[in-house]
């Protein structure tokens, strides 16, 4: 069956470093992948999308990586700030598929 | 900026009633979609609308559930006899064209159903 998994339901991390949030994906070929941010009660919010033929886009203090291979997606936060904490959504797209979430990871930025 | 804006933020109805949840997606965006999430749970697809039709819908979008884009504004979605298991968050999101892949949402009308 198809499965996205955010493996982490929750990250801690600590003022200043790098976070990683990993997603991966089974029985998909996505076209593209994107991150969104979710707040608590809010909609998503898109950060960034990657297509299957990149591996690698960054948006200012943003990266993510695309794996087609090992059928994976890295999401790095530099420098996080406690403003960064949110939920963080991968979700795909694949071409004759609307586009699945993951269930996301909270991510929270401790001062 | 321009951003989609939905009513009401808050529903509550009694199971069985029929409720119309309300969005303005972002002026010049020609594609439309209903999404809901459970309390907890992920972000789920319920429809898409392009051209006045419906292109695409999942399995939770039966026939209790229509859209419908009335004027040259709204998109609207409908649940004609509520349940108690369509208590969710209802977010309406758009793009602005064919090519472009990144969805505008709103911030959603929390549903509670009782």
């Amino acid at each position: 069956s198809q499965k996205i998994e955010q493996n982490s339901e929750a990250l801690n991390i600590q003022e200043g470093k790098t976070a990683t949030l990993t997603c991966n994906y089974t029985n998909y070929s996505p076209a593209y992948l994107q991150w969104y941010r979710q707040d608590p009660g809010r909609g998503p919010v898109f950060l960034l999308l990657i297509r299957e033929n990149e591996k690698e886009k960054r948006k200012e203090r943003l990266k993510v990586t695309f794996d087609t291979t090992l059928k994976q997606s890295l999401f790095h936060i530099t420098a996080s700030q406690p403003a960064d904490s949110a939920t963080y959504l991968c979700a795909l797209f694949s071409g004759n598929t609307p586009l699945v979430f993951g269930k996301g990871t909270r991510l929270s930025v401790i001062a | 900026e321009p951003e989609v804006t939905q009513t009401p933020s808050h529903q509550v109805t009694q199971m069985g009633q029929e409720v119309i949840l309300r969005c303005v997606p972002i002026s010049n965006h020609l594609y439309f979609y209903w999404y809901r999430q459970i309390l907890g749970q992920k972000v789920e697809f319920l429809v898409s609308f392009y051209n006045n039709e419906i292109s695409e819908k999942s399995e939770i979008f039966d026939d209790q559930f229509s859209v419908e884009r009335p004027d040259g504004s709204n998109f609207t979605l409908k649940i004609r006899s509520t349940k108690l298991e369509d208590s969710a968050m209802y977010f309406c999101a758009s793009i602005e064209r064919g090519g472009r892949y990144e969805q505008y949402f709103g911030p959603g009308t929390r549903l509670t159903v009782t």
